[in-house]
């Protein structure tokens, strides 16, 4: 069980590039997450899913899209990189109907947009 | 809205010591998680509190929930180098499953 994955690990971009970050888990979970974490403000979810082919906004999602085409895999899209999109991301997953409802979090990606 | 605090956000203590976190949350929760996060790393589960009055330990570590006091506390007792890291806890939102994060309190264990 590689548990949460997620690709790629580091990545700089420069302002208005685009790019995906991908995150793949082997848990058969039907929630997943994005949060991007910034020093000194916790993890802010960005977007989530409930199910493949479902997604719903957080508490950031302004500059992100995301998609949920299979179960095991949850999409982040960056379609325009903004320096204030800096930041670590991490993807976590779930199962929708369990107790105690954990959630387990990928190694992240740490994004620099210059 | 539910708004989860926590403090203090640093700490540096001297090994052997005892020391309490503390977590505030806004509004109704009927969950609370702590989570352990080293440098550079991602984040590790470490309590999961599901209702009024629970209590769980493990080693050093115990923490606590009161529901009523929207109030959970992270306790850590004759504290030790390896304990060293960042812990956040976090609150789910009741209907919904989305947690939501404190800042965090960065704690540094000195020898």
């Amino acid at each position: 069980n590689a548990g949460v994955t997620q690709t790629p690990k580091f990545r700089v971009l420069k302002t208005g590039q685009s790019m995906t970050l991908l995150c793949a888990q082997d848990m058969n979970h039907e929630y997943m997450y994005w949060y991007r974490q910034d020093p000194g403000m916790g993890l802010r979810l960005i977007h989530y899913s409930v199910g493949e082919g479902t997604t719903a906004k957080g508490e950031v999602p302004d500059g992100y899209n995301v998609s949920r085409l299979k179960k095991q895999n949850f999409l982040l899209g960056l379609e325009s990189a903004a320096p204030s999109q800096t930041s670590v991301y991490f993807c976590a997953s779930s199962y929708s109907s369990d107790i105690p409802y954990e959630q387990y979090f990928g190694p992240g990606t740490r994004l620099t947009v210059t | 809205e539910l708004k989860v605090e926590q403090n203090p956000l640093f700490l540096s203590m001297q090994e052997g010591k005892n020391y309490t976190i503390y977590c505030n949350y806004s509004t109704t929760s009927d969950r609370l998680y702590w989570y352990r996060q080293d440098p550079g790393k991602s984040l590790e589960s470490l309590f999961v509190l599901l209702s009024n009055g629970a209590v769980k330990q493990e080693g050093r570590l115990m923490a606590s929930l009161d529901t009523k006091a929207r109030l959970s506390t992270l306790h850590i007792t004759a504290a030790v180098h390896d304990l060293s890291a960042t812990y956040f806890c976090a609150a789910i939102i009741q209907g919904a499953q989305k947690l939501v994060f404190g800042q965090g309190t960065r704690l540094t264990i000195n020898p």
